[in-house]
């Protein structure tokens, strides 16, 4: 079975300011792949990054970056220059052999102006 | 291109009652999927669609729980009959077919059931 822990239930930033939230996993599996996901408070859960355990190289989209550390099982969000619309909950979320999706219990992120 | 749909937006019954969840993936996906938040605490997949055989649906909590996707289209899930312990937000999501476990899966924006 694998696990997901998100130890930070809530968060906050200022404005233009850079945040990281914390996010561990447990598997057994050699490959899988590693996701972030955020719900603004509009519910829409929309995918945010990715990234492939085999890849050494940390994934990268605009403001966002990960530090994925394989051997930690360590799986952190950067956002950079923090907008107001980064205010959402975020979710990570592990994904193995089976077509399911494992999620932590979330992070809810504030961007304050 | 139009999203992972659900209906309805909220849901508040009475304990006991039966309560009917509706997806719509997005057009030409393959795989269909229920998750479940409850009382804030993570996301738990319920169960799994290919078309319109269920490839997983070990998430399922209990036998009050039905799902189909009768034509691989659209899905419901039904609750019957509700326990309050049913209460929170349902999830459905949608992807293309498999590619080795890193497609992207689309959420919809959920329905809140609060059962009484």
């Amino acid at each position: 079975a694998q696990t997901v822990t998100q130890s930070q239930p809530e968060m906050s930033v200022q404005e233009a300011e850079t945040v990281t939230l914390s996010c561990t996993y447990d598997t057994s599996e050699s490959n899988y792949y590693l996701f972030w996901y955020k719900q603004p408070p509009s519910r829409q859960m929309i995918l945010v990054i990715r990234q492939e355990a085999y890849k050494q190289q940390n994934a990268t989209e605009n403001r966002f970056s990960v530090n994925f550390q394989k051997a930690a099982k360590s799986f952190s969000l950067k956002i950079s220059d923090s907008q107001l619309g980064d205010t959402a909950m975020y979710f990570c979320g592990l994904r193995t052999s089976g077509s399911r999706l494992t999620f932590g219990e979330g992070t809810q992120l504030t961007v304050n102006p | 291109e139009a999203g992972v749909t659900q209906f309805p937006s909220h849901s508040v019954i009475e304990k006991g009652q039966t309560v009917t969840l509706r997806c719509d993936p997005i057009s030409g996906h393959d795989n269909l999927y229920w998750y479940r938040r409850v009382m804030g605490k993570e996301i738990k997949f319920l169960l799994h669609f290919v078309k319109e055989s269920k490839q997983d649906e070990s998430g399922m909590p209990n036998n009050r729980f039905l799902a189909e996707r009768t034509g691989g289209t659209y899905s419901t899930l039904k609750v019957q009959p509700a326990e309050l312990e049913d209460s929170g937000v349902y999830f459905c999501a949608s992807s293309q077919g498999a590619s080795g476990g890193k497609e992207t899966q689309y959420f919809g924006p959920g329905t809140r059931l609060l059962v009484l």
